[in-house]
């Protein structure tokens, strides 16, 4: 089956430091691959996405490459703020299985000023 | 443009009884979504309209639990009676449908259930 596995947390980091969220996953087919954000009260945004192997998705700052070798989409920023205090969900999607959204466990991150 | 919209954003009842859960889409998407996040997890599907009907129904725990998108729009989820172990948040979700790479799937702020 489908899964994928990201680092458990809580991580605690102070403002402008470097963050990674490591995600891999398994999959029966080939993926199209996700990061989500999910800020407190608020609902499930798409952060940034790769659709092919090599492919590197980027937003506010956030980077993650697709790497098929690995089978990982780790995500990435190099100097985190206060506000990108969030739970970050990495997923997975494979269109020929009916376009179902498989994620992870959910890292929560929490920047300190 | 309005987002996804879902009501109520918070629900308490007692196990055993019934409740309901209300869903309305980006205008023009197609194809809806259910999804159901227990604490500290991340969302599973429950079940995916395209347009008024249910194409993927497999985890939806069909004998408590029902869905409808009748004129495919809007969507009601409910469950009678509830469990328990049905505390969590649902959570709706819209895409464009059809074509390929019109599949970005769009959340609402979800419905957070408990039952005591």
């Amino acid at each position: 089956g489908n899964s994928v596995t990201q680092m458990e947390g809580p991580v605690t980091l102070s403002e402008e430091a470097f963050l990674t969220i490591n995600c891999t996953y398994t999959a029966t087919g080939y993926p199209s691959l996700f990061w989500y954000v999910q800020y407190p009260g608020e609902g499930l945004q798409l952060l940034l996405k790769a659709t092919k192997a090599d492919d590197k998705g980027s937003n506010k700052g956030f980077e993650a490459t697709y790497r098929k070798e690995t089978t990982s989409f780790h995500l990435e920023k190099g100097s985190v703020q206060v506000s990108d205090s969030a739970v970050y969900f990495c997923a997975l999607l494979i269109k020929a299985a009916g376009n179902k959204l498989t994620f992870g466990g959910g890292t929560r991150v929490l920047v300190k000023p | 443009e309005a987002g996804v919209v879902q009501s109520p954003r918070y629900k308490i009842i007692e196990k055993k009884q019934p409740v309901a859960f209300w869903c309305n889409p980006i205008s023009g998407h197609n194809t809806l979504y259910w999804y159901r996040q227990n604490l500290g997890q991340g969302p599973e599907l429950l079940i995916r309209y395209e347009n008024e009907e249910a194409v993927d129904d497999s985890q939806l725990p069909k004998d408590r639990f029902s869905a409808e998108r009748l004129k495919g729009v809007d969507s009601t989820l409910k469950i009678q009676p509830a469990e328990l172990g049905d505390s969590a948040v649902y959570l709706c979700a819209s895409s464009l449908g059809g074509l390929a790479g019109r599949d970005e799937q769009f959340f609402g702020p979800g419905t957070r259930l408990t039952v005591l």
